[in-house]
């Protein structure tokens, strides 16, 4: 089954611990992307990956980190996490052809509080 | 920095009626898409529209890009309760997507 996995799904943890949300695709997709939700504010995009070990910022990278090296798995590191990064966090991915993005399929969303 | 204004924010309604909801963009858009969101799940794909002036039709949902390309309209006819949900629309700039807050919608039944 084609899908988009991320762990864990909830998370609540401390000011300055340092974690690590895993997201993996299994559809060969080049372009990967990690966005968080608030109420109110929608979607937004803290990262995105358009081929292996090529990562760019979204709109609010600020306090995260993000690798790819391996195609299929793109994890999005808080280094030290703080309130603030309370949010609901989405892993995308979807083929890149011609330059364009095609549909992105979303992973189920990680729900974390940062106490 | 583009901005996509949903309205309205929120919409209750029976089933079997009709309604339509509203995406803005501050600029044109390059590539837009409609998203529904149920609660626990991440969004999915409903539609995109490229063309300005464009109408699509899924089951009894419609889409239609404005002429200038510069808003959007999804109407539902004869709303269900499975419509219930947060729908999105989202404009794809190249590597980027901006979204826009969305409206969520409960249909009772």
């Amino acid at each position: 089954e084609a899908q988009v996995t991320q762990n864990p799904r909830y998370l609540i943890t401390v000011t300055g611990k340092k974690l690590t949300v895993t997201c993996s695709q299994n559809m060969n997709h080049e372009y990967m992307s990690w966005y968080r939700q608030d109420p109110g504010l929608g979607l937004r995009q803290i990262y995105y990956s358009m081929n292996v070990e090529v990562t760019d910022k979204g709109d609010v990278p600020e306090g995260y980190k993000v690798s790819r090296k391996e195609k299929r798995n793109f994890p999005l590191i808080l280094e030290s996490p703080s309130p603030n990064q309370t949010s609901l966090y989405f892993c995308a991915s979807s083929r890149w052809d011609r330059g364009t993005t095609d549909t992105q399929y979303f992973g189920p969303g990680t729900r974390l509080t940062v106490l | 920095t583009q901005l996509l204004e949903q309205s309205p924010q929120f919409l209750s309604i029976q089933e079997g009626e009709n309604l339509t909801v509203y995406c803005n963009s501050s600029s044109v858009f390059s590539s837009l898409q409609w998203y529904r969101q149920e609660p626990g799940e991440g969004p999915v794909l409903l539609v995109t529209v490229v063309t300005g002036g464009e109408v699509k039709k899924l089951k009894r949902l419609t889409f239609q890009f404005g002429d200038a390309r510069k808003d959007s309209s999804l109407h539902i006819t004869a709303a269900q309760p499975g419509d219930t949900g947060l729908y999105l629309c989202a404009d794809l700039g190249g590597f980027k997507t901006i979204f826009g807050a969305g409206t969520r919608l409960f249909v009772k039944a």
